[in-house]
């Protein structure tokens, strides 16, 4: 049974980098691709990028200049960093499972970190 | 950010049968596969249906999708008080190179 556990800094003030990491437990974390979607508050989904097996990225055009992603094999977790955010980065952030297999579809989440970003 | 059209909410009534539709345009839905996720408030989304018209194990045949030509819709038959949730349709976009979100379709179970 795969489960994804999160954790990072809930709450920002402008001007600073978000940073947040995801845990794959339970499962192949190298078989697979992972990405980060993002929520704010009472709005629809939003993805921010995705990981390849290979390290390989990809990121939201509209996000890109901001946007790095790294990934720790040995530990299995997926990291996301995210420069100069505003009040518009608030969000909730999910880290997410990549099926091939099903044409890129998402199928595992994690439970979501909320990210507050204000002065 | 460009978005997949949805209705903002729709409703019925416990047995009864829902459709929620998902307008797209020529460089996503109408190319390429459609996703359809749910989601209850306060919780992460789950997967629904993958390649447009597949279900995931452990996703009742009550769900089924379906698409044509740049619009895709999601049907949910004999509606069940459990099927009250955001349901968010994503495909693909080869403009963008990046998958696109519909706004989300608010179901109420009356």
């Amino acid at each position: 049974q795969v489960q994804i556990q999160q954790w990072g800094a809930g709450v920002l003030k402008p001007s600073e980098t978000l940073s947040l990491t995801c845990a794959v437990h339970g499962g192949s974390f190298s078989d697979f691709y992972w990405t980060w979607v993002r929520q704010p508050p009472g709005k629809g989904l939003e993805w921010i990028g995705e990981m390849h097996h290979s390290g390989h990225t990809k990121y939201n055009p509209s996000l890109k200049s901001r946007v790095t992603m790294s990934k720790d094999t040995s530990e299995n977790q997926l990291s996301l960093e995210l420069r100069s955010v505003t009040a518009a980065d608030t969000a909730v952030y999910y880290c997410a499972r990549v099926v091939e297999e099903m044409d890129d579809a998402f199928d595992i989440w994690g439970p979501g970190t909320t990210v507050l970003v204000s002065s | 950010q460009s978005v997949l059209t949805q209705p903002p909410s729709t409703s019925g009534s416990p047995g009864q049968r829902v459709t929620i539709s998902c307008s797209g345009g020529d460089s996503d839905v109408r190319i390429n596969v459609v996703t359809w996720y749910k989601q209850r408030p306060g919780t992460a989304p789950q997967l629904l249906i993958y390649s447009t018209n597949k279900r995931p194990s452990g996703v009742p045949d009550r769900f089924s999708g379906s698409k044509s030509g740049a619009s895709a819709s999601l049907s949910i038959s004999a509606l069940q008080s459990e099927d009250e949730a955001d349901y968010f349709c994503a495909a693909w976009d080869a403009n963008l190179m990046a998958p696109l979100f519909g706004g989300g379709t608010r179901l109420t179970v009356l």
